[in-house]
């Protein structure tokens, strides 16, 4: 079963903060989160492997919640490259993604 | 080349036609994938190939024919497509071992169009 994601859809200024959600109703093995650019092949942003593991790169950075099933990304002082479509992807055997967060960020 | 190649960038085809996709990894990986990736819907894991062993098939329709002749190359043969098969489709690499799965490199994929 497929990951939830939130919000759908989120516009930003330049410099603004985001958070995105994932959550799943099946006990999580990983979390992997992705970026997709309109007309690109999606790029691999980070991975979180134990519950209560954070990430971060750059201004973009992850945790997750073991107990609550769910990771969420945090995307400080956006800038305009941050745009694109945000997929979370979990893992039992095999990754299953959600359905994406379309990122747009404006001057 | 460097990274996942996919051939054609761009495919349109009758629903009586027969056509492959061509996916090639120049990274060294032992475990590649097929999605399909449809307008407003998530990635779709079609086939996943592990030292050339197909270790996944997602109930997707015969009409889709996965072939890896080794752990560099993956083929999908199409054949008589119907028109909601067209999408874009991705491959996918990744080094594989316990624990996984580990970060997956995508190809640009292809846009196909079924008429």
């Amino acid at each position: 079963q497929q990951p939830v994601q939130s919000p759908q859809a989120v516009i930003l200024r330049e410099g603004e903060d985001a958070v995105i959600n994932c959550s799943s109703s099946k006990a999580l093995y990983s979390v992997h989160w992705y970026r997709q650019k309109h007309g690109e092949a999606p790029i691999f942003l980070m991975i979180l492997l134990k519950g209560g593991e954070q990430k971060g790169h750059d201004k973009i950075s992850a945790s997750f919640n073991e107990k609550k099933q769910q990771s969420s990304l945090y995307l400080t002082a956006s800038q305009l490259s941050y745009s694109g479509t945000y997929f979370c992807g979990t893992s039992a055997r095999q990754l299953t993604f959600g359905s994406g967060t379309q990122l747009t960020v404006l001057p | 080349e460097t990274g996942v190649t996919q051939t054609p960038r761009h495919l349109v085809m009758g629903m009586t036609n027969k056509k492959s996709l061509k996916c090639e990894q120049h990274l060294g990986h032992n475990a590649m994938y097929w999605y399909k990736q449809s307008a407003k819907k998530p990635l779709e894991l079609m086939f996943v190939y592990n030292f050339k062993e197909q270790t996944e098939n997602n109930s997707v329709p015969s009409r889709f024919s996965p072939e890896c002749p080794n752990s560099s190359h993956l083929f999908l043969h199409l054949h008589t497509l119907q028109p909601e098969d067209s999408a874009l489709y991705l491959c996918a690499s990744s080094q594989e071992g316990a624990g996984g799965p580990y970060e997956q490199f995508f190809g640009p994929g292809t846009r196909l169009t079924v008429l």
